[in-house]
C-alpha cells in the first residue's frame, strides 16, 4: 500500500530563515508527485507536480524536488504569508486517486 | 475562471439525519473526486467519477455513503443515517479528465458536524 510521511509535523521560522520540508514515500509505481498549500478553513492549493526522479520546479521562494524515495520542498526567505500547511501527495499507477501525507505546519514568525 | 465550488460551506446536523453536499467543478473538467479530511489529517479519498459514472469508490466507508453525478458536471455526496464520526470537512476536486499525471483542483470544502 502506498504510503506518505511528512516531516516535520510543525516549523517555526523567523522570517527570512530558511529551511526544507520532507515528504518521504513508499509507491508501487509513481505517477506523480503533487505538492499543495492549505490554509486554516480553506482547501488545498496547487503548487507543483514532479513526475521523475531528478526534476525540480521553483515558484517564488518555494522549489520542489524529487528523487527515488523522496521529495523536499525548499523554502527561501520565507514571509508570513507563507504560513500554511503544506500538504504532499501521490499518485500511482493502479488508481487516479491522491494519497496524502499528514502536512506541515509551516509559521513564519515576523 | 471560476474555481471548484461546494455548498454549503457548513452543515450542523443531528445523529441519524439524511444530509446532501454539493459540488460544482470546474467547467470542462470530465474528472471529479470526493475526499474527507479530519482535523490535523491529510486528505483521505472517498470516490472518484469520470463522466458521470464511478469509477472508483473503493474509499466509501460503507453503504450509508453514496454519491452521483448524473450529467457528468454536479455532483452529490449522500449520507444516511449519520454518526458523530462523520463529522469532517469533505472535499471536492476536479481535473481536466483522469490519468493521475492531471492536477486535481480542490474547492473550499464543507464542514459537516454531526451532534
Amino acid at each position: 500500500e502506498d504510503q506518505v510521511t511528512q516531516s516535520p509535523e510543525a516549523l517555526r521560522l523567523q522570517e527570512g530563515e530558511s529551511s526544507s520540508l520532507n515528504c518521504s514515500y513508499t509507491v508501487s509505481g509513481l505517477r506523480g508527485l503533487f505538492w499543495y498549500r492549505q490554509d486554516p478553513g480553506k482547501g488545498p492549493e496547487f503548487l507543483f507536480t514532479l513526475y521523475s526522479a531528478g526534476e525540480e520546479k521553483e515558484k517564488e521562494r518555494l522549489k520542489a524536488t524529487l528523487t527515488k524515495k523522496e521529495s523536499f520542498l525548499h523554502i527561501t526567505a520565507p514571509k508570513p504569508e507563507d504560513s500554511a500547511t503544506y500538504l504532499c501527495a501521490l499518485t500511482n499507477f493502479g488508481n487516479e486517486k491522491l494519497t496524502f501525507g499528514t502536512g506541515t505546519r509551516l509559521t513564519i514568525i515576523p | 475562471g471560476a474555481g471548484v465550488s461546494q455548498t454549503p460551506s457548513n452543515k450542523v446536523t443531528e445523529k441519524g439525519k439524511y444530509v446532501e453536499l454539493r459540488c460544482d467543478p470546474i467547467s470542462g473538467h470530465t474528472a471529479l473526486y470526493w475526499y474527507r479530511q479530519s482535523l490535523g489529517q491529510g486528505p483521505e479519498f472517498l470516490i472518484y467519477f469520470q463522466g458521470t459514472g464511478a469509477a472508483d469508490d473503493s474509499g466509501l466507508p460503507n453503504d450509508r455513503f453514496f454519491a452521483v453525478r448524473p450529467e457528468g458536471s454536479v455532483s452529490t455526496l449522500k449520507i444516511q443515517r449519520t454518526e458523530r464520526g462523520d463529522s469532517a470537512v469533505y472535499l471536492c476536486a476536479s481535473s481536466l479528465t483522469s490519468g493521475g499525471y492531471h492536477t486535481q483542483y480542490f474547492g473550499p470544502g464543507t464542514r459537516l458536524t454531526v451532534l
